[in-house]
């Protein structure tokens, strides 16, 4: 079974600062991973995903995050954070095409300060 | 992107009563339906996936007959808590895909709160 950890629940930044969000994961297969952002009171919106190939993923909102098998890892940067970064994030992974099955990790809440 | 909408936002039901949640696709025909579940400060955990006019699939631990969950057409998928309990009180989320090669998109999801 995979699982995802998500190590701490609220992220405090400077808007400028590098916006770095952990996520580690435990699969016995090759799994696909994703990023996805929780803005207050709306759904769940799609940031990156790993699926195969290049190991550095770009996505939207100047976000991108690279797939480390040594580490089982598939952290979230950004750059520069801005004040519209501030939601929650909630990283997932499966070993299931079409995004089936997805099992999710507990979130990190990015609070940005002026 | 798609959009995928839930209603209603927010509910509130007495305990023994029944309660139905939509999701609809709003601007595309989704094969595939899934529901999840959050718990406060917990993650979102997969309750069922359906596909359109077939039954659907629970994952372990989640009570069909609790949970009953109806996709009858293209663009609606509708959970329905039978006999709602305060320990049902969560946050559903639907979310939706048009094939196996697309996105899943989600809904805003349904608070709902059994007193």
């Amino acid at each position: 079974a995979q699982s995802v950890t998500q190590l701490g629940s609220h992220v405090s930044v400077s808007e400028g600062a590098l916006v770095l969000l952990r996520c580690n994961y435990s699969s016995s297969v090759p799994p696909y991973l994703f990023w996805y952002v929780q803005y207050p009171n709306q759904g769940l919106q799609l940031l990156l995903k790993y699926t195969t190939g290049a190991t550095l993923v770009k996505g939207i909102n100047g976000f991108e995050a690279e797939f480390k098998k040594s580490e089982t890892a598939f952290h979230l940067t950004k750059p520069s954070a801005h004040m519209s970064d501030a939601a929650e994030y909630f990283c997932a992974v499966t070993t299931y095409t079409g995004f089936q099955k997805l099992v999710f990790g507990t979130g990190t809440r990015l609070l940005v300060s002026p | 992107g798609a959009v995928v909408s839930q209603h209603p936002s927010r509910v509130i039901c007495k305990s023994g009563t029944s309660v139905k949640i939509e999701c609809r696709s709003l601007d595309f025909q989704a094969t595939t339906m899934f529901w999840y579940r959050q718990f406060p400060k917990q993650s979102l955990m997969l309750m069922a996936t359906s596909n359109e006019g077939s039954k659907a699939t629970y994952e372990q631990g989640v009570e069909k007959d609790k949970f009953l969950i109806n996709h009858a057409s293209l663009t609606l998928s509708t959970l329905t808590v039978t006999s709602a309990h305060p320990e049902d009180s969560s946050f559903y989320i639907c979310s939706a895909r048009r094939d196996r090669d697309t996105e899943a998109f989600f809904g805003q999801g349904t608070r709902l709160t059994v007193v």
